[in-house]
């Protein structure tokens, strides 16, 4: 069964920190993993999406890296802005749902 | 570039009653999926959207049903609702045959009561 587990289910950071976040896959067949940032009763706001194992893609302070059974989410340097939900999903072929993971909720404080 | 949009922001029903939920998909995007998020979870697929015919269902009940319109927008009907519909009900819409990217609008916070 196509799953995906998220680690650890909440982080606090002091401001400058720099910290990991886990996604663990298993998928028969991945299509891409993304990630994505959620702000409390918002919708998810797309960060990145990786396709292959090896792949790295960066954005601000977050780095995103993709192996064969997890991807990880670096965070270097966090600032306050930066607390949210971090959301992992995995596409599954035929129609393309994603499969997410229940989140880490980041909490930075100054 | 027109983001995904969704309306109404917040909605209050009552148990047994019906609800439609509607969403605008950004602009050059033909595919609207719809997902289920109850407090403190990911979202769950419910179902999807591509030229005006469902192709993919999640594990949902019937009573979960959808349309689709040439403007490529679409609605989220539930029938008989049940306490458990309580969620942020999201819609997301890309490209199909692009990059796949998948892009969500702000939900619709429905409480059933």
């Amino acid at each position: 069964e196509d799953q995906v587990t998220q680690s650890p289910e909440a982080l606090r950071l002091q401001e400058g920190e720099s910290s990991s976040l886990n996604c663990s896959y298993t998928v028969s067949g991945l299509r891409g993993l993304f990630w994505y940032r959620q702000d409390p009763g918002k919708g998810p706001e797309f960060l990145f999406t990786l396709y292959s194992a090896g792949e790295e893609k960066e954005k601000e302070r977050l780095k995103a890296t993709l192996t064969k059974k997890e991807s990880f989410l670096h965070i270097t340097a966090p600032k306050p802005e930066d607390s949210a939900t971090y959301l992992c999903a995995v596409q599954a072929p035929g129609y393309n749902k994603l499969i997410f993971g229940a989140g880490t909720r980041l909490a930075v404080h100054p | 570039e027109t983001g995904v949009t969704q309306s109404p922001t917040h909605l209050i029903k009552t148990r047994g009653q019906q609800v439609t939920l509607r969403c605008s998909s950004q602009s050059g995007h033909n595919t609207v999926s719809w997902y289920q998020q109850a407090l403190g979870q990911g979202p769950q697929f419910i179902f999807q959207y591509y030229r005006e015919e469902e192709n993919g269902r999640g594990n949902f009940p019937p009573r979960f049903s959808g349309l689709q319109f040439p403007n490529y927008s679409s609605e989220l009907n539930v029938n008989a609702l049940e306490l458990d519909d309580s969620a942020l009900y999201l819609c997301a819409s890309y490209l199909a045959g692009g990059n796949n990217e998948q892009f969500f609008g702000p939900g619709t916070r429905l409480t059933v009561l």
